[in-house]
Parts: C-alpha cells; structure tokens; sequence
C-alpha cells in the first residue's frame, strides 16, 4: 500500500541532544499527524497538523505542516529516557478518515 | 473513561484456519479502525466502521473482513490465513463525527501464524 518516506529509520543518540525526524511524500495531504508507539502498545497522537505552514508545540516537541502540504517534521528537543520508542508520522489526503503511515523513525537513547 | 481494549492479546493460528478479533471502542465513540502493523512497516489501514457500516476500505484480499455492531464493538475476521498475516493488529477508534477526530488506539492483538 502507498506509505510515506519517514526518515531517519533509526536514531541512536546521546540524553539531552535534539532529534530531528521527517515525513515526504509525491502526494498532498491535508492532515499530517505525529504518533509515538512503545512496545506493547498502540500509537499514541503527539501532535496533530491541519494547515500548510503551521508549527504546533506540544512540551519539548515541534512539528510543522510543509508548506508544500508534501512533508512534515517533528523535533524533540534535549531528550530523555522516556523518548525512547517508535515515533510515526500519518496522512490523510482525502478527509476519509484513511490514514497513510510512515514505516517509523526508531529512537534509542545511549544510556 | 476506559481506553479502547482488544481481546485477545495474543494468539496463534495455523495456516488455512480463521480467526476473529475484537475491538471495544471508547464510550461514545461510533468509529472503529482497524490496522495491520508488520516489522519495519507502517501501519496498513484494513477498514473502518461508524454505525455499525464500512465507511472506508484498504487494499487488502477479501479473506480480511469485518463488522460493527450496535454498541460500536468491533470484530475483524481473517479467514483461510496465511504465514503473511502473521502481524501486530490495531484498532482505533473516534468519534467519527469529523475526520480530524483524534483515534486512540488499542494494545494490538499480535497474531502469529504457523
């Protein structure tokens, strides 16, 4: 099925610095979302984006609506262990209630 | 309020068999999603139900099927399966009323398939 390019797949990086993680796609969406799942569990929202150009905050993290409405970025400032998961990003191109999934970006933090 | 809960957490099936999971949605909500998650992918949208009707259809064979009942309960059946639907599945759910709905998801029933 048709998937977004999230990158990077993985991220193995050091308590405090910042991670910096992006959704692209061919397509335009008119929803992009940012979901974290940790194991065991399902996808929990984390931010929720519905026009070009807007940057939402949610604590330490930033995510922003491409204004090309074809990307999106999330950024976690000075992370923590609790960070740790698998972070998603999910469209909706058609207001149908059909999300289109990111494979998800793997952050590790080196203890 | 209770989140959105799954039954079961796991099972284990083999080839050719057919197995039914269920999908307990938030009260109040009459929109259920559901999703197949494999290693290393993304979330595969399976289908979505409000008021007890398929609203939305992924790509998937017609041996995926599914159904909501009058209390927004959920089921998803996969008959005939194969080693290839040996995945985590989620379902979701929401109000419904408008597609930017925030879904909260359940815990997966992570089926294996032997």
């Amino acid at each position: 099925g048709q998937q977004l390019n999230q990158s990077p797949q993985s991220m193995f990086i050091q308590e405090g610095e910042d991670v910096s993680m992006n959704c692209t796609s061919s397509s335009i969406f008119n929803t992009w979302l940012w979901y974290k799942q940790e194991p065991g569990e399902g996808p929990v929202l984390l931010i929720a984006l519905y026009k070009a150009g807007e940057l939402t905050s949610n604590g330490r993290l930033t995510a922003q609506f491409g204004i090309t409405r074809k990307d999106s970025f999330l950024n976690i400032s000075a992370s923590i262990p609790s960070d740790v998961g698998i972070y998603f990003c999910a469209g909706d191109m058609d207001s149908n209630y059909q999300l289109i999934w990111g494979a998800g970006t793997k952050l590790i933090i080196k203890p | 309020k209770a989140g959105v809960t799954q039954t079961p957490r796991y099972l284990i099936k083999t080839r050719g068999q057919q197995v039914t999971l269920s999908c307990s949605p938030i009260s109040g909500h009459r929109s259920v999603s559901w999703y197949q998650q494999t290693p290393g992918q993304g979330l595969q949208f399976l289908f979505e139900y409000f008021s007890e009707t398929q609203r939305n259809k992924g790509n998937f064979p017609g041996r995926f099927s599914g159904r909501q009942f009058s209390n927004s309960r959920s089921e998803m059946n996969v008959s005939t399966l194969e080693l290839g639907d040996s995945a985590l599945y989620l379902c979701a759910s929401s109000l419904g009323q408008d597609n930017k709905d925030t879904q909260y998801f359940g815990p997966g029933t992570r089926l294996t398939v032997l």
